[in-house]
């Protein structure tokens, strides 16, 4: 089955860090480009940032450029999102989810990470 | 503000058919393929529409995409309870050099 698996959310303070983690199956996790994508309480959903297949490039949000990292881990199938310098309005949900064909076509359930005092 | 603009809202009745429109720019949608998703809160996403018409395996042929210049929209027919749910449009955006999603718009089944 394939699957995507997000862990790592919870509460941090403003200025703190957290990394999340998605640990896929059922498919060539190698192969394929992923992202990150968000949904704040009450809004919308938002791009946060993407991974080429062999982790060689990585683009963001104007929202978390220079905050957030990207990275994978081939070998253990699985990439991840390091947050750092979180503010408030970081708040949301946090959707791991694949990029085939130029579109979002496997999700996880997301991880909820609240950044408050 | 989002840079795709969908109605806020949308609603029908069972068995009616309802569309729910997505206008950009030429930096999106008039370059780039347009892709829906729906989802439910509490649940993960689901890609409903990829490539402006193309359904993923599973999606009934009740759900239909077009695109047409800077705007595209998704079509439902046969309304039914279960389509309750938000509905967002998403587009590469070349200027933005990322992916951006359409404000949302919640289907209401009467």
């Amino acid at each position: 089955e394939v699957q995507l698996v997000e862990s790592g959310g919870g509460l941090v303070q403003p200025g703190g860090s957290l990394r999340l983690s998605c640990a896929a199956s059922g498919f060539t996790f190698s192969t394929l480009w992923m992202c990150w994508v968000r949904q704040a309480p009450g809004r919308g959903l938002e791009w946060v940032s993407r991974i080429n297949s062999d982790g060689s490039n990585t683009i963001y949000a104007d929202s978390v450029k220079g905050r957030f990292t990207i990275s994978r881990d081939n070998a253990k199938n699985t990439v991840y999102l390091q947050m750092n310098t979180l503010r408030a309005e970081d708040t949301a949900v946090y959707y791991c989810t694949r990029a085939y064909q130029n579109a979002f076509d496997i999700w996880g359930q997301g991880t909820m990470v609240t950044v408050s005092s | 503000q989002s840079v795709l603009t969908q109605p806020p809202s949308a609603s029908g009745t069972p068995g009616q058919r309802v569309t729910i429109s997505c206008s950009g720019s030429s930096s999106n949608i008039g370059s780039n393929v347009v892709n829906w998703y729906q989802h439910l809160p509490g649940t993960a996403p689901k890609l409903l529409i990829y490539i402006n018409n193309q359904r993923p395996s599973g999606v009934p042929d009740r759900f239909s995409g077009s695109k047409s210049g800077t705007s595209a929209s998704l079509a439902i027919s046969g309304l039914q309870s279960e389509d309750e749910a938000n509905y967002y449009c998403a587009a590469w955006d070349n200027s933005l050099n990322g992916w951006v999603f359409g404000g949302g718009t919640k289907l209401t089944v009467l």
